[in-house]
This record gives C-alpha cells, sequence and structure tokens, in this order.
C-alpha cells in the first residue's frame, strides 16, 4: 500500500538547520507531488509547500521564502525538507504527505510526522 | 492568505448521533474545500475532497456540501471511532489553509 515514512525527531539549537527526509513506498513516485505540512502543539496544520515528483519543481508559502527548500531523490523515492535558521516559533511536527493529483491538491496519505524542537 | 473559520470550535456528543461542522473561507474556493480528520498523535487523513466527494476506504456516514465560501461536514451516526478533531483545507490558491479545527468529544 501506499506509504511515506518520514526521519525520526529532531532537537535543534536556535540559529541551527533541520533537515528531514520522506521515504515513498507504494506507487510511482514520480507521479505524484509531495507536500510539507507542519503543525505547532494545539495549534491548525500549516502548509509550508510542495515538491514535484516527477522534477525538480517546487512551490514555497511566502511565509518560509528564504529558509526552506525542498529536494528530492528519485532513485531513493525520497524527498527532503530544508529548514534555516530555526527559531523557537519552529518547534513543530513536520508532515510530509503525496498529493493524490488530479484537478486540485488533496493529501492522502500522511507520513508518521517528525517531531522538531527547537531550544538553547 | 485565505483565512478558513470552522465552528464550533469543539462540540460534545453521543454515539448514534447526526454531527454538523462548518467552515467558512474568506473569499470564493468554488469547491476547492477538503476535510481532514485528526486523533491525537497521528497525521491527519483525508475524508471529503472538492467539498462533497468521498475519499476511499472512508465510511458513507461521512459527507460534505458546499461551495463558494461556506461549507459543511456531516457525520450522518457518530461512532466510537469518530471522536476526533476535523479540519477543514482550501486548495484554491497557495497556501493552502487549513480551519482552526472543531474537536469532537464524547458527551
Amino acid at each position: 500500500q501506499v506509504q511515506l515514512a518520514q526521519s525520526g525527531a529532531e532537537v535543534k539549537k536556535p540559529g541551527a538547520s533541520v533537515k528531514i527526509s520522506c521515504r515513498a513506498s507504494g506507487y510511482i513516485f514520480t507521479n505524484h507531488a509531495i507536500h510539507w505540512v507542519r503543525q505547532a502543539p494545539g495549534q491548525r496544520p500549516e502548509c509550508m509547500g510542495w515538491v514535484n515528483g516527477g522534477n525538480d519543481g517546487t512551490d514555497y508559502s511566502q511565509r518560509f521564502q528564504g529558509r526552506v527548500t525542498f529536494t528530492r531523490n528519485a532513485a531513493a523515492n525520497t524527498v527532503y525538507m530544508e529548514l534555516t535558521r530555526l527559531r523557537s516559533e519552529d518547534t513543530a511536527v513536520y508532515f510530509c504527505a503525496r498529493d493524490i493529483g488530479g484537478e486540485s491538491t488533496k493529501l492522502d496519505p500522511w507520513g508518521q510526522g517528525t517531531p522538531v524542537i527547537v531550544s538553547s | 492568505d485565505i483565512q478558513m473559520t470552522q465552528s464550533p470550535s469543539s462540540l460534545s456528543a453521543s454515539v448514534g448521533d447526526r454531527v454538523t461542522i462548518t467552515c467558512r473561507a474568506s473569499q470564493s474556493i468554488s469547491t476547492y474545500l477538503n476535510w481532514y480528520q485528526q486523533k491525537p498523535g497521528k497525521a491527519p487523513k483525508l475524508l471529503i475532497y472538492g467539498a462533497s466527494s468521498l475519499q476511499n476506504g472512508v465510511p458513507s456516514r461521512f459527507s460534505g456540501s458546499g461551495s463558494g465560501t461556506d461549507f459543511t461536514l456531516n457525520i450522518g451516526s457518530l461512532q466510537p471511532d469518530d471522536f476526533a478533531t476535523y479540519y477543514c483545507q482550501q486548495s484554491y490558491i497557495m497556501p493552502r489553509t487549513f480551519g482552526g479545527g472543531t474537536t469532537v468529544d464524547i458527551k
């Protein structure tokens, strides 16, 4: 079945960077975009953007422009999200999710989430 | 950004109850509206897309309606597995913003 497996929890100091991986299985990797969504404790999910599974195309939420980079390794069916210049407000669970495709964005399934704690 | 507002923010209900959750967009989004269910410590799960289309494998007691700015998620007969938080999300433009969530708990 379609699955997304994310890398493990991270603890970082303010100003550092974090890079999270998301490995896809059970479908043709290049046929679907992968979205990144984060959720701070007790808050609503927040979309960070997406990366095209078939090429290096990306679209970033303006809120994260200049601090976030999505990359992919098609041979490994894996996408990566790197967030730089971390601050305490970046403490959240970070999810990757497959866009089913078609006329509009619809995310299914999601990875299990990667907790990131930013603390001095 | 498009603002998504859900109501109520929480509700208490019993097994077998019919539950209605509403979501309002700050501008028209046609039918570019998804609904997700999230349980504590888990990732969201897609229930409804395109405002009213049921995702594969989702029980038929879930239904969605609406267009433009006003949308509704209905749970026809609440089951024990349905106690969770529900989020709407607009997929009209980037960023794909979510509503604040509606937590359904046991009365």
